[in-house]
């Protein structure tokens, strides 16, 4: 059973517009979220969190939001550049109970110039 | 500081045969934490190290082993390998298992023939 689910495998923007992924969870338990980047041939690199007491975070081009009532959470980028092009991973844990991360499959985001 | 490495990068293995694989964390590191990455299944949690301890566990056959030295170094090995074990296995460190402090490694790309 996929707790954290990213149901658009894919999703081209172009460049200078915004780019909007989405995720949605599963267990009610998870109080922390994050995104990752992963370019081919690299692991995962941390791009934002959001813990469960709040409804949006923001880092430069980078924000994301937590619906905690729909169980989703986006991410959003603005605006979007060819260099964004990668595989985005959502992610979620339960910090009260276990420190491991439980991921989406990924969505594979094209910026085209 | 030097980032989390893995070796080897790549291997080569026949079904039946065992590997096993290297992680060495960011110094200072005490925690590091594995994970299976399959184009069907997304990132999964394998296990996680802490002090020379596993402290959690995904949801792997037993075949699936992993040890952490007393310099924060881990090893991760897999017995009479299956096709189906053919995926990137990613290690990530962090100072004490605070999820959102992970960092991964580029990871060994294990291919089962």
């Amino acid at each position: 059973d996929q707790q954290v689910k990213q149901n658009s495998p894919s999703l081209s923007v172009q460049e200078g517009r915004i780019s909007i992924l989405n995720c949605d969870y599963t267990n009610s338990m998870f109080d922390y979220f994050l995104w990752y980047k992963k370019y081919p041939a690299e692991g995962p690199t941390f791009l934002i969190s959001i813990s469960s007491i709040k409804d949006k975070n923001e880092d430069g081009r980078f924000t994301v939001f937590l619906n905690k009532s729909a169980k989703h959470l986006s991410l959003h980028i603005v605006p979007s550049q060819p260099g964004d092009s990668a595989v985005y991973f959502c992610a979620a844990s339960d910090q009260g109970g276990s420190e491991k991360l439980v991921f989406g499959k990924g969505m594979k985001l094209t910026v085209n110039p | 500081k030097a980032g989390v490495t893995q070796t080897p990068r790549y291997l080569i293995k026949t079904r039946g045969q065992q590997v096993t694989l290297s992680c060495s964390p960011i110094s200072g590191h005490r925690s590091v934490s594995w994970y299976q990455q399959t184009p069907g299944q997304g990132l999964q949690f394998l296990f996680e190290y802490f002090s020379e301890t596993q402290r959690n566990k995904g949801n792997f056959p037993g075949r699936f082993s992993g040890r952490q030295f007393s310099n924060s170094r881990s090893e991760m090995n897999v017995s009479t390998l299956e096709l189906g074990d053919s995926a990137l296995y990613l290690c990530a460190s962090s100072l004490d298992g605070k999820t959102y402090e992970q960092y991964f490694g580029p990871g060994t790309r294990l291919t089962v023939t």
